[in-house]
């Protein structure tokens, strides 16, 4: 069974400070990996990663992908109360007969402290 | 441009009714999906399609159907709604090529509550 673990699985930081999330997963034929930001609905895509040791950036957010230890991080620097969120790792992986399915760990809630 | 929709956005329902959650997308891709997400469990795959005609069960599909007669269309249905199905149900689409994936774009979410 494929399996996705985040942590921390909640994390409490003042602005300023700098985070680091963790995602290790176990799949059977591995794809890409995602990171998604959940405010109050709907998740919002922030990265995929496909490559081993290729860091995605935007703005303060920054991601990479060790395919040979199977985990990804996800940092923040200089955080704001705007990046309070939960964050979702999800693994892209082929299931058979054309069909890919992702599964996601069960997220790790930041909250940013002014 | 509206992306993917889902109705309604709450719903309160008896054991036993039934109902559907509906789910439509313009982006005219060939992936949707259904997934629930309940406190602090992170987001559970109930059903997925590959394109109109096609669908298949994902890690919780009990209690569930789904059909795709359009490609724009991914509707789910509970038969008989049980407590163990109050959570919140997302709605997804993707395009998929290369084999790597792309990223799958979500619905509000339907927060149902049965009692």
């Amino acid at each position: 069974e494929d399996k996705v673990v985040q942590s921390p699985l909640s994390l409490v930081v003042h602005e300023g400070d700098t985070v680091t999330l963790n995602c290790s997963y176990e799949v059977t034929n591995f794809r890409s990996l995602l990171w998604y930001k959940q405010e109050k609905k709907a998740p919002t895509f922030l990265f995929m990663l496909t490559s081993s040791g290729i860091e995605k950036k935007s703005g303060r957010l920054s991601s990479i992908l060790d395919k040979k230890e199977l985990f990804s991080i996800l940092n923040i620097t200089a955080t704001q109360t705007g990046d309070s969120a939960i964050y979702l790792c999800a693994v892209l992986a082929y299931s058979g007969a054309g069909s890919y399915q992702l599964t996601f760990g069960k997220g790790t809630k930041l909250s940013v402290i002014p | 441009n509206a992306g993917v929709t889902q109705t309604p956005k709450f719903r309160i329902l008896k054991i036993g009714q039934s109902m559907t959650l509906q789910c439509t997308q313009d982006m005219n891709h060939n992936y949707m999906y259904w997934y629930r997400q309940d406190p602090g469990m992170g987001l559970k795959l109930i059903y997925y399609s590959v394109g109109a005609g096609i669908t298949d069960k994902g890690e919780v599909p009990n209690g569930y159907n789904v059909s795709r007669s359009t490609t724009e269309d991914f509707p789910l249905r509970l038969e008989l709604a049980a407590p163990s199905q109050t959570s919140v149900y997302f709605c997804a689409s993707s395009s998929l090529g290369g084999g790597a994936g792309q990223p799958q774009h979500f619905g509000d979410g339907t927060r149902l509550s049965i009692l």
